[in-house]
């Protein structure tokens, strides 16, 4: 049972430096969704893609970040520049229906 | 934007014991749905409801939407440890289909 996959499971990265993190969602499923989640807060929402087109970005998605989803499958998150507020975990999560069913376990953005 | 207070944010019991935790809110949803996260992993989908005073149940978990779809509540009968966990709760509203998260009520179930 393949579920939504995320990579890497886990960066440390110096401030300034760009990182990139991908999800590869359930295959079937057209809905893919990105989170970001700090330490005692639930997951806070950063954009939203049906199929290949980036239909919803929050404010928090800054000009520093950009998201793609090029052939509708897997996704990329890549933040430019990075800040030590920057540190989270990263989810991404996959779905038919409207709301995210399946996430992945995330990648955890240290910055030093 | 829309709220979702959920309380307690803490919870500590005993196996065996039974427990509620809420979820509030001032707005509408059109769906609510409650997930369970463990330390290190995405949160797992429990349920999704969507009629007003509806109930759902899960094995020992007994899921309720208000009348008014603006809260709901997860009852919890005799927990057991591998219930400990964060549960959530996500409801979208104002014509967005994209769920916005609580803090999360946070279960520590001691065997």
């Amino acid at each position: 049972d393949t579920g939504v996959s995320q990579d890497p499971r886990h960066k440390i990265t110096k401030r300034g430096q760009n990182v990139t993190f991908r999800c590869d969602p359930i295959s079937e499923h057209n809905r893919l969704y990105w989170y970001r989640q700090t330490l005692g807060q639930g997951p806070e929402f950063l954009t939203y893609f049906q199929n290949e087109a980036q239909l919803e970005k929050s404010r928090l998605l800054s000009d520093r970040f950009s998201a793609e989803r090029p052939k509708g499958s897997f996704s990329t998150l890549e933040i430019q520049r990075t800040e030590q507020g920057d540190s989270a975990m990263y989810l991404c999560a996959s779905s038919l229906g409207p709301q995210p069913q399946h996430f992945g376990d995330g990648t955890r953005l240290s910055i030093l | 934007t829309q709220l979702l207070e959920q309380s307690p944010q803490f919870l500590s019991i005993q196996e065996g014991e039974n427990l509620t935790v809420y979820c509030n809110s001032s707005s509408v949803f059109s769906s609510l749905q409650w997930y369970r996260q463990e330390p290190g992993e995405g949160p797992v989908l429990l349920v999704t409801v969507v009629t007003g005073g509806e109930v759902k149940k899960l094995k020992r978990l007994t899921f309720q939407f208000g009348d008014a779809r603006k809260d709901s509540s997860l009852h919890i009968t005799a927990a057991q440890p591998g219930d400990t966990g964060l549960y959530l709760c996500a409801g979208a509203s104002g014509g967005s289909y994209i769920p916005t998260f609580g803090r999360g009520t946070s279960l520590i179930v001691h065997p």
